[in-house]
């Protein structure tokens, strides 16, 4: 089974700071895995994801995430925080190995970003 | 929200009756998916579709059916059956070309409240 996990309900930080919304993740094979945005009452936004290759990634918005096999994380982070920022955010795995594997999303990660 | 059209937006229905949310997406995408989202619990997989005329459970599909005859459209009924229908439901889209690692393009959602 796959699983993910969002361990912070809501993360707060000053506009100018540097975010990090924490994600790990469990599958038996090859993670694939995705970061998405949602702003309220509206659907997900895609961000970024990692497949293969550079550990960094660099997505949307100003957004990266950098995936850690031996932690089995998949933080995303960015350097300059924006009070537009400020919105829910969803870690995704999908199984790489096991193409009958849907994606499995944490349970979001609510972002305030304060002026 | 991309080329992901939901109808409608907001839908009231009384205990006992069935309802059908509309999902229409114009990506050429092979593959749909249906998610309830309910606070805190992250996105629930209810039914996926990757062909016409195919359509497979996902990991809440009791009290709900689909229908997928036209590459376009895969609407939802929420049937009697579910209990707790009460939930904001997200259709999305997703491209099969190349393998399971391209990111799902969401609709904006439809909240249904049950009186």
């Amino acid at each position: 089974a796959q699983s993910v996990a969002q361990p912070e309900d809501q993360v707060n930080v000053a506009e100018g700071n540097p975010l990090t919304v924490k994600c790990t993740y469990s599958v038996s094979g090859n993670p694939y895995l995705f970061w998405y945005v949602q702003y309220p009452n509206r659907g997900l936004q895609f961000l970024l994801k990692y497949i293969t290759g550079d550990n960094l990634v660099k997505g949307s918005y100003g957004f990266e995430a950098e995936f850690n096999k031996s932690q089995t994380s998949f933080h995303l982070k960015k350097p300059s925080a924006l009070v537009s920022d400020s919105a829910l955010y969803f870690c995704a795995v999908r199984d790489g190995d096991n193409a009958g594997n849907m994606l499995t999303f944490g349970g979001g990660t609510r972002l305030m970003v304060k002026p | 929200d991309g080329g992901i059209t939901q109808s409608p937006k907001y839908l009231f229905r009384k205990e006992g009756q069935n309802v059908t949310l509309s999902c229409e997406q114009n990506l050429n995408h092979d593959a749909m998916y249906w998610y309830r989202q309910d606070p805190g619990q992250g996105l629930r997989l209810i039914y996926y579709s990757q062909i016409v005329n195919d359509f497979q459970k996902g990991d809440i599909a009791e009290g709900y059916s689909v229908s997928r005859e036209k590459k376009e459209s895969f609407p939802l009924t929420v049937t009697s059956a579910q209990k707790n229908p009460t939930a904001f439901y997200l259709c999305a889209s997703g491209d099969l070309g190349g393998g399971m690692y391209n990111e799902q393009f969401f609709g904006p959602g439809t909240r249904l409240t049950v009186l």
